[in-house]
């Protein structure tokens, strides 16, 4: 089964600073990975999915499949990057969600 | 466009009473998925609908059974409930099958005392 650990539960940063949150995934097939985010009060969201190469909102994350990692970057964070960040990965003839248990990430001011 | 809806927001019940939870999916969407998030976890797949049928299910028992109509609502019922399904419960749609980007609503908060 697939299984997604996020190591940190709390990480704080000060304004400015880079942040490295950590994601580890264990191998199984092809799975696609992604970061959702959940800023207060609101609902889950997708930050960014591994296959779109993108950067949203200054974050990017490179898929290693030799370390079977995800971590997700920033190098200057914004008080309003404070948010749980889950990564979770797609198994299954589903493409379900695995998701990891999370990280909340505060920035200080 | 009001995306993801989920109603109740909030339910409280008691052991071994039975509940029903209801999720619109996002306009254009036909795939629903499920998950419960107990408190300090993340999310854990319950299980999806697509074209009316259970395609999927993850590791849940059969007091978890839910169903899909033909509008691509769906609802996820749970019997017999134990302390330990006080959670929130989250809906997800995607469009065009399964393999497409999940959207979630807000969750419906279920407490049982």
């Amino acid at each position: 089964a697939q299984r997604v650990t996020q190591p940190e539960k709390l990480l704080s940063v000060f304004k400015g600073a880079p942040v490295e949150l950590k994601c580890n995934y264990s191998y199984s097939g092809s799975p696609e990975l992604f970061w959702y985010v959940q800023y207060s009060r609101q609902r889950l969201q997708l930050l960014l999915r591994h296959i779109s190469r993108e950067s949203i909102k200054g974050f990017t994350a490179d898929l290693n499949k030799g370390e079977t990692s995800f971590h997700l970057k920033k190098p200057f964070a914004q008080e309003e990057d404070s948010a749980m960040y889950y990564c979770a990965s797609t198994s299954g003839s589903a493409r379900q969600l695995t998701f990891g248990s999370g990280t909340q990430l505060t920035v200080l001011p | 466009d009001a995306g993801v809806t989920q109603s109740p927001t909030h339910l409280i019940k008691t052991r071994g009473q039975q509940v029903t939870l209801r999720c619109s999916p996002k306009s254009g969407h036909d795939t629903v998925s499920w998950y419960q998030q107990a408190l300090g976890q993340g999310p854990q797949f319950i299980f999806q609908y697509y074209e009316e049928e259970e395609r999927q299910r993850g590791n849940f028992p059969d007091r978890f059974s839910g169903h899909q109509f033909p509008n691509y609502s769906s609802e996820l019922n749970v019997n017999a409930l134990l302390l330990g399904d006080s959670a929130l419960y989250l809906c997800a749609s995607s469009p065009g099958g399964p393999g497409n980007i999940q959207y979630f609503g807000a969750g419906t908060r279920l407490s049982v005392l």
